[in-house]
């Protein structure tokens, strides 16, 4: 049972606009959630996290929203750029396991010139 | 600081050898995880450490895994006998818990395991 999903496999832009990606979530006990970027035979790095106590969290081009009625939350990245093509994870934990991390199955992100 | 070091890069194997995958954490962290990652399933934890002693092992898929961690700058991996099912990148990470917040954990480059 994958708790926390990222349905789209993979997902094309065009340089200067704006990328979506898009993430749901089953388990309510959930209160924090992170974004981590993946360059090809690199680990993966932490982009940016949001708190179930907000709903946006913004640091430069990036924003996380997060809708916990729906259980989702996005990843905007505005203007895209050609060294935004990465694989995206969405991850969250629970209070109770503060550090154990679900991530999803990931979102490859290309940006084209 | 050097970041999360694993070893090695790359392993190929054939099915039923053993196969022992390295982490040497980031100094002073005190938590140290163990991923796998697949197409179908994403990043999956397997287990992890803090201050040494196994906390969660719940993702260990079969008994055939094992990890320990017999210091604060080292830690193993290892599947005996492997399969070719358990062919992935296996990620090594670690993070330092501080009192106001959820720390992120920084990951090492991975060991691609290919299992023939």
């Amino acid at each position: 049972d994958q708790q926390v999903k990222q349905n789209s496999p993979s997902l094309s832009v065009q340089e200067g606009r704006i990328s979506i990606l898009n993430c749901d979530y089953t388990n309510s006990m959930f209160d924090y959630f992170l974004w981590y970027k993946k360059y090809p035979a690199e680990g993966p790095t932490f982009l940016i996290s949001i708190s179930s106590i907000k709903d946006k969290n913004e640091d430069g081009r990036f924003t996380v929203f997060l809708n916990k009625s729906a259980k989702h939350l996005s990843l905007h990245i505005v203007p895209s750029q050609p060294g935004d093509s990465a694989v995206y994870f969405c991850a969250a934990s629970a209070l109770s396991g503060a550090q154990k991390l679900v991530f999803g199955q990931g979102t490859r992100l290309t940006i084209n010139p | 600081d050097a970041g999360v070091i694993q070893s090695p890069r790359h392993e190929v194997t054939e099915m039923g050898q053993e196969v022992t995958l390295r982490c040497k954490p980031i100094s002073g962290h005190d938590y140290l995880f163990w991923y796998r990652q697949t197409m179908m399933r994403g990043l999956e934890l397997l287990i992890y450490f803090n201050n040494n002693v196994p906390i969660d092992d719940s993702g260990m898929p079969e008994d055939r895994f094992s990890a320990k961690m017999p210091n604060a700058s080292f830690s193993t991996l290892k599947i005996q006998p492997s399969e070719p099912r358990d062919s992935a990148v296996y990620f090594c990470a670690s993070s330092l818990i501080s009192t106001s917040s959820k720390d992120t954990q920084y990951f090492g480059p991975g060991t691609r395991l290919t299992v023939l």
